[in-house]
């Protein structure tokens, strides 16, 4: 199984700002997810993150505000722009698609529990 | 878009009673998947179906996926106070082994001792 490693694990933060949101796994993967879950919510995917080319946004989310990052097969960043207390949850790393085992089920990082003030 | 309904969204249980939780797909699934989320902690996967009518145990837990690849349920016997937590199941759309994962509302367990 994939080893992810997901930082911040929380933070608070005042409204109007930005945060990055790290994932580091310890393997090559194909394919990297963003969720958001709000506390006792199921998890609602924001976008599909694909090394060398733009990610991919669920309907309700937007490049401008979440804007993500995947450089190489093994990273990942998620940057939640001017903040609103709204944006208040929790945010979910996830990889699928272990370039080596090519397996089709999703690991999940600890995830960061995001306040915004 | 293709939703995924799970219920029941809670269940108490006494320890020893059994437990199951169903899960309904708009649309046909290519395979379906199972987590399980611990309070505080983060979605854990437990097993994945794939194939029409298939059944799969561990130990207490039963997993199965219907006919229609559109519906499955998870059932465990004889619960236990560690069985305590969210169970999700999450589903690919037809046609698809890799992709994005469409979670259902989850099932929250509680078990009395």
């Amino acid at each position: 199984s994939a080893v992810i490693s997901q930082k911040p694990s929380r933070d608070i933060c005042q409204r109007g700002t930005s945060l990055t949101i790290q994932c580091q796994v310890d393997s090559q993967v194909t394919m990297m997810f963003w969720y958001r879950q709000q506390p006792g919510q199921s998890l609602t995917l924001i976008a599909t993150a694909n090394q060398g080319s733009e990610a991919t946004y669920e309907s309700g989310f937007v490049i401008d505000k979440f804007p993500i990052s995947r450089p190489n097969l093994t990273f990942s960043t998620l940057t939640v722009s001017n903040m609103s207390p709204e944006d208040s949850s929790i945010y979910l790393c996830s990889v699928e698609g272990d370039i080596l085992i090519m397996n089709t089920e999703a690991f999940f990082g600890q995830g960061t529990r995001l306040t915004v003030v | 878009g293709q939703q995924v309904m799970q219920i029941p969204q809670y269940q108490h249980v006494q320890e020893g009673e059994d437990f199951t939780t169903y899960c309904n797909s708009s649309t046909t699934l290519s395979n379906i998947q199972w987590y399980k989320q611990r309070p505080g902690g983060h979605p854990v996967f437990l097993i994945q179906l794939v194939k029409s009518g298939e059944v799969k145990k561990q130990k207490r837990l039963t997993f199965q996926f219907g006919e229609a690849k559109k519906n499955s349920s998870l059932h465990i016997t004889a619960t236990q106070t560690t069985d305590v937590g969210t169970y999700f199941c999450a589903g690919k759309a037809g046609g698809t082994s890799y992709g994005k994962l469409t979670f259902g509302q989850g099932t929250i367990l509680t078990v009395h001792p």
